[in-house]
């Protein structure tokens, strides 16, 4: 079956802007979870959601940074007035249950880029 | 949740056995101790996932000892489509924050 997609896969954008960057989980998982990767690092956990819930958000560098999943199931970041710093992978995943010791299931990612 | 300790890099030659040991001091009762893969360019993937003694599937082995302050992944006759990055995480039962750490880099040579 599908696995987890992001959009966009690249996005270059200029400081100062806002970006929003999607991910669509595997169908009927519960939990979603967003990340963040330097290179050369592991993911950096930002924030969870259990089906809309957002229960986690303790991740989330500052108040720039927000997140939704309003139906359950597509989950946006948005990052407003990015800056350089914010250049990264940006990573999702899934799991079909809400315990925090399941299989998540990563998309490919979003690497970000901010000029 | 529990700090995680592995080391930053292996080497390794195709054929050979290759286990990559994890601390993780206070890790508490009702956490489990999971491993994952992740090769340049694509997310983590899943491997490992266990409790307390062995556990063993398709793809590696996970020997946990009775104090579980330690963990050892095992691959057997690595090949070079094994070179990734390899994470331990303590994941709590029904908590969702998951911390990956810096991982392990193993390197298979020819």
């Amino acid at each position: 079956g599908a696995g987890v997609s992001q959009s966009p896969r690249y996005k270059v954008t200029k400081r100062g802007q806002d970006v929003a960057l999607r991910c669509d989980p595997i169908s009927g998982h519960v939990s979603l979870y967003w990340y963040r990767q330097a290179l050369g690092q592991g993911p950096e956990f930002l924030t969870y959601f259990n089906y809309e819930a957002q229960q986690d958000k303790s991740g989330l560098p500052n108040d720039r940074f927000s997140a939704e999943r309003p139906e359950g199931s597509i989950s946006t970041l948005t990052i407003q007035r990015t800056e350089q710093r914010d250049s990264a992978m940006y990573r999702c995943a899934s799991s079909p249950q809400r315990e925090g010791r399941d299989t998540q299931y990563f998309g490919p990612g979003t690497r970000l880029t901010v000029l | 949740l529990a700090k995680t300790t592995q080391p930053i890099s292996m080497d390794s030659y195709e054929g050979q056995e290759v286990n990559i040991t994890c601390s993780h001091n206070n890790i508490a009762t009702n956490d489990y101790i999971t491993w994952y893969q992740q090769f340049p360019s694509q997310g983590p993937r899943f491997i490992i996932q266990g409790y307390k003694t062995k556990v063993t599937n398709e793809v590696a082995s996970l020997f946990i000892p009775a104090d579980r302050k330690s963990s050892t992944l095992s691959l057997p006759r690595v090949s070079l489509s094994d070179t990734a990055v390899y994470y331990c995480l303590v994941a709590l039962t029904g908590g969702f924050k998951t911390i990956f750490g810096a991982g392990t880099r193993l390197f298979v040579k020819a």
